[in-house]
């Protein structure tokens, strides 16, 4: 298994325009999670999935972020009108049902809003 | 397991000796925990994992210890080499409050050659 894929590797955009990121969990994992990792506040979860439902979106900073699991093997998370301060590395993650070996981790997206 | 990122504590470490690294952590309803090791530019690598009903677990040169009375998970790592040099979280989970782990806020290590 190639493990959880993420693009793009790097984003740079202007505050104000509309950024996806994407994510591919490792097949067969239930659970799809979205973490945000900053030097100020360390790695926080965004919102997770299970089954392709969104469980708990309670770490999803502001209406302006969104997120979506279509299938089993595809997750967006869309920051719409993004800002400066939405500059972070963001990681999926995927974890099958019992947990077996952790929740893995994609290499992540950097983003950056000028 | 409160997220803090402001500043990473470092240990520094000789190449050959023995690391060991600590966390404290919040939830004593919290059932199981991974160390994880972010080297720069990637994402958290799992390194070991234990549950609630355990206090000890070895891997291949890495041991978890838990001690659940004082709520303290430690990493130590064997014969440190240079490649160990990276961050390493703790996270924490507590099933009945959902499937989502809280990360630590991380310890550097530096392997001196």
């Amino acid at each position: 298994d190639a493990g959880v894929i993420q693009s793009p590797r790097h984003e740079v955009t202007e505050m104000g325009q509309e950024v996806t990121l994407r994510c591919k969990p490792i097949s067969g994992h239930d659970y799809l999670f979205w973490y945000r990792q900053t030097m100020m506040r360390g790695l926080e979860l965004l919102i997770y999935f299970n089954n392709n439902v969104p469980i708990d979106d309670s770490g999803m900073p502001e209406d302006r972020f969104s997120a979506k699991m279509p299938n089993a093997s595809f997750s967006t998370l869309k920051i719409q009108p993004s800002e400066p301060r939405d500059s972070a590395v963001y990681f999926c993650a995927s974890s099958s049902q019992d947990n077996r070996h952790g929740y893995t981790f994609g290499s992540g997206t950097r983003l950056t809003v000028v | 397991g409160e997220s803090v990122g402001l500043h990473l504590p470092t240990l520094s470490v000789q190449e050959g000796d023995n690391s060991i690294i600590n966390c404290a952590y919040s939830n004593s309803a919290s059932d199981y925990f991974i160390w994880y090791k972010q080297e720069s530019g990637k994402g958290p690598q799992f390194i070991i994992d234990i549950r609630s009903n355990m206090d000890k677990r070895q891997g291949q040169r890495v041991t978890v210890l838990l001690n659940k009375t004082v709520k303290h998970l430690s990493l130590q790592i064997a014969a440190t080499q240079p490649g160990d040099s990276a961050v390493y979280f703790c996270a924490e989970r507590n099933k009945a409050a959902g499937n989502k782990l809280t990360f630590g806020g991380g310890t550097r290590v530096l392997v001196k050659p």
